[in-house]
Formats: C-alpha cells, sequence, structure tokens
C-alpha cells in the first residue's frame, strides 16, 4: 500500500505570496491532519480534515487555509506569506475521524517551504 | 489544556547499548493514547510505538518498548540493542480520545546520536 504522499517537496517563495501544498492520504484513509514544524516552535496542529470538512484546527492565523476533496487527498493554503512561515509542513493520515482503538496517523515525507 | 515535556533535547548512546528517552506529559482525561516517532534525517515520520491508556502492559516492539507509568503520567522509550539506524529525532506524543479534539500534540523531541 502507497503511503502518504507530499507535493511538492520543496518550495521557495517571497514575502507576500501565496502558496498551495498537497497531501495524498493512504488509500482508505478519510482523515488527513496537517502540521507545522520549525526549530523554535516543533511541531504545531495546523487543521484535520474528515469528509470534507474541517473538524479540528490550531492556532494559527486565518492566512492558513485547507481543504479536502471526495477522494480524501487535502489541500493547505498559506496566503501573504510571512519570513516565519518557513517551515517543514507534515500531512498525516489516518483511517477516521475517531480515535478507535487500532487508529494510527501516519505521515508524510513533508513539504519545505521557504521564504524570503 | 494538554501538554507534552521532553526533558532531554539531546542523547547518545553507544551501538548495541541500551538508553532511555524520557517524557512526561500532563491531561486530565483519562483514556487516551500515547505514541513515540522517530523522525531520522530524511524527515520521514515513523510511529516506533504506541500505547492505549486502559491497557497496564507496557507496550513492545521488537527492540524498543516503553515503561507507561499512568498516574505519574511518565511514558518512556527503551531502546534496547541500538543500531546506527536507531540515530534519529525521537517525539513522545498524546493523542486524546475525545471524538470532537482529535488532535495529536507532540513534545519538543529528543535527537538520539548513535556511536559506533
Amino acid at each position: 500500500k502507497a503511503g502518504v504522499t507530499q507535493t511538492p517537496r520543496y518550495l521557495i517563495k517571497t514575502r507576500g505570496q501565496q502558496v498551495t501544498l498537497s497531501c495524498s492520504p493512504i488509500s482508505g484513509h478519510r482523515s488527513v491532519s496537517w502540521y507545522q514544524q520549525t526549530p523554535g516552535q516543533g511541531l504545531q496542529f495546523l487543521f484535520e480534515y474528515f469528509s470534507e470538512t474541517q473538524r479540528n484546527k490550531g492556532n494559527f492565523p486565518g492566512r492558513f487555509s485547507g481543504r479536502q476533496f471526495s477522494n480524501s487527498r487535502s489541500e493547505m493554503n498559506v496566503s501573504t506569506l510571512e519570513l516565519g512561515d518557513s517551515a517543514l509542513y507534515l500531512c498525516a493520515s489516518s483511517r477516521t475521524l475517531r480515535s478507535t482503538r487500532t487508529d494510527t496517523q501516519y505521515f508524510g515525507p513533508g513539504t519545505r517551504l521557504t521564504v524570503l | 489544556a494538554q501538554t507534552v515535556t521532553q526533558s532531554q533535547p539531546e542523547m547518545s548512546v553507544q551501538e548495541a547499548e541500551t538508553v532511555t528517552l524520557s517524557c512526561t506529559y500532563d491531561t486530565s482525561e483519562s483514556d487516551y493514547y500515547l505514541f513515540w516517532y522517530k523522525q531520522p534525517p530524511s524527515r520521514q515520520m515513523i510511529l516506533v510505538i504506541r500505547q492505549e491508556a486502559y491497557k497496564q502492559q507496557n507496550a513492545t516492539e521488537n527492540r524498543f518498548s516503553v515503561n507507561f507509568q499512568k498516574a505519574a503520567k511518565s511514558f518512556s522509550l527503551k531502546i534496547s540493542d541500538s543500531q546506527l539506524g536507531d540515530a534519529a529525532m525521537y517525539f513522545c506524543a498524546y493523542r486524546t480520545m475525545k471524538t470532537s479534539y482529535d488532535k495529536v500534540i507532540f513534545g519538543p523531541g529528543t535527537s538520539l546520536s548513535v556511536i559506533p
């Protein structure tokens, strides 16, 4: 079974631009979560989608948004990029939204975003 | 709010030796998951081991085992017979069982070096 894939793997943007990152979950997984990883803040939860609906959101400004499609693929968008948005953005998928006894999040390789 | 603490930013171990990584967490919930994730230099996050809070028996996965002390809110990871491939950043993580608040909270990580 193919793992979680994220595209692009690397991205360089300038301040003020916007960016869209893509995540394809493991086949059969319906929940997709996004995390931002930086050396200073560590891993921080951005949001989670299930069945095309945002179910949970972390403490990030409205410049960070996302969506999920009917095939469970998800995109996240960051508008008006700031230098501090430079980070590794990780996507994780799991089978269900509910924390069942057997559910586990599987992570993708991440997208490295650099804002100049 | 739940928090996860890893008090050892860096650790090292001799190849073939045993090392224990510490993790403490804070929660008012009684049912939850705990995880150890490994992130090698290639950046792909991998699940190492998981523990359900309702289980008193410590989880074991080959050379990896945990010491789960629910009352003390402690969740340490023991790596036996350390191998060069174990060198990575290790994250302790907490996941609530509440379906309306389904996200993973990560600790700051411990960087493990394996000395040949």
